[in-house]
């Protein structure tokens, strides 16, 4: 079995800031998905990748930039951080049937 | 935009039968039928899918409706552990030079008590 992991589990950062999350998978899946999870709320898609040095945009893909540079890995940058921030952004990648997720990063702006 | 209603929350008692309905009356012709459930500080996990026919794993049974119009994820004998939100989602079949893209809505809060 594979495993997608998500680095840092915690993050906070200050308004304005500059913030980078990293995810891994080694099922060796081509796609990959980055994901917003505020309270209560549904998952909100920001970016997702089909292949290396893929981008596609999702449907919340202002504020934010990605980085596929290798198969295994799908970075996210928060270009500005917003006061008050809190959301769990959530990695996942494609299989041929299933969608495998990370355990999120937790993101605080203070 | 999710393409598919849930009630917001269910409530059930240990042991018993628990219908969760989906309804997704706009679903095209090669869209999967894909369900997830999510526990407080985890991410979503697989629970099953389907296109047409009915299908059935260890974790639940998924009934379709024959128009496709709507679905529902029947989980026998639940225990406390089966407590999540549930999602229904559908798989957008893939598009030229974009592969899948996977939306997800607020899902339904399934709650079990002893």
């Amino acid at each position: 079995g594979g495993i997608i992991t998500q680095t840092p589990k915690f993050l906070i950062g200050q308004e304005g800031q500059k913030l980078t999350l990293k995810c891994q998978q080694n099922f060796n899946h081509d796609t990959m998905y980055w994901y917003r999870q505020d309270s209560g709320k549904g998952l909100r898609l920001i970016y997702y990748s089909i292949t290396e040095n893929d981008l596609q945009k999702g449907d919340l893909s202002e504020g934010y930039d990605a980085s596929r540079e290798k198969k295994s890995s799908f970075s996210l940058t928060v270009t500005s951080a917003q006061k008050n921030e809190m959301a769990v952004f959530l990695c996942a990648s494609k299989g041929r049937t299933e969608v495998f997720f990370g355990k999120g990063t937790r993101l605080t702006v203070v | 935009d999710a393409k598919t209603t849930q009630p917001d929350s269910m409530e059930s008692t240990e042991g018993e039968t628990v219908h969760l309905p989906c309804s997704h009356a706009t679903i095209s012709g090669n869209e999967y039928i894909y369900w997830y459930r999510q526990v407080p500080l985890q991410g979503p996990e697989y629970v099953t899918h389907g296109l047409q026919q009915n299908t059935t794993n260890s974790m639940a049974f998924l009934a379709i409706a024959s128009d496709r119009k709507s679905s529902t994820l029947i989980l026998p004998h639940v225990s406390l552990r089966d407590a999540a939100v549930y999602h229904c989602i559908l798989r957008v079949g893939r598009q030229q030079g974009t592969g899948s893209k996977l939306s997800f809505g607020k899902g339904a809060k399934l709650t079990v008590s002893p």
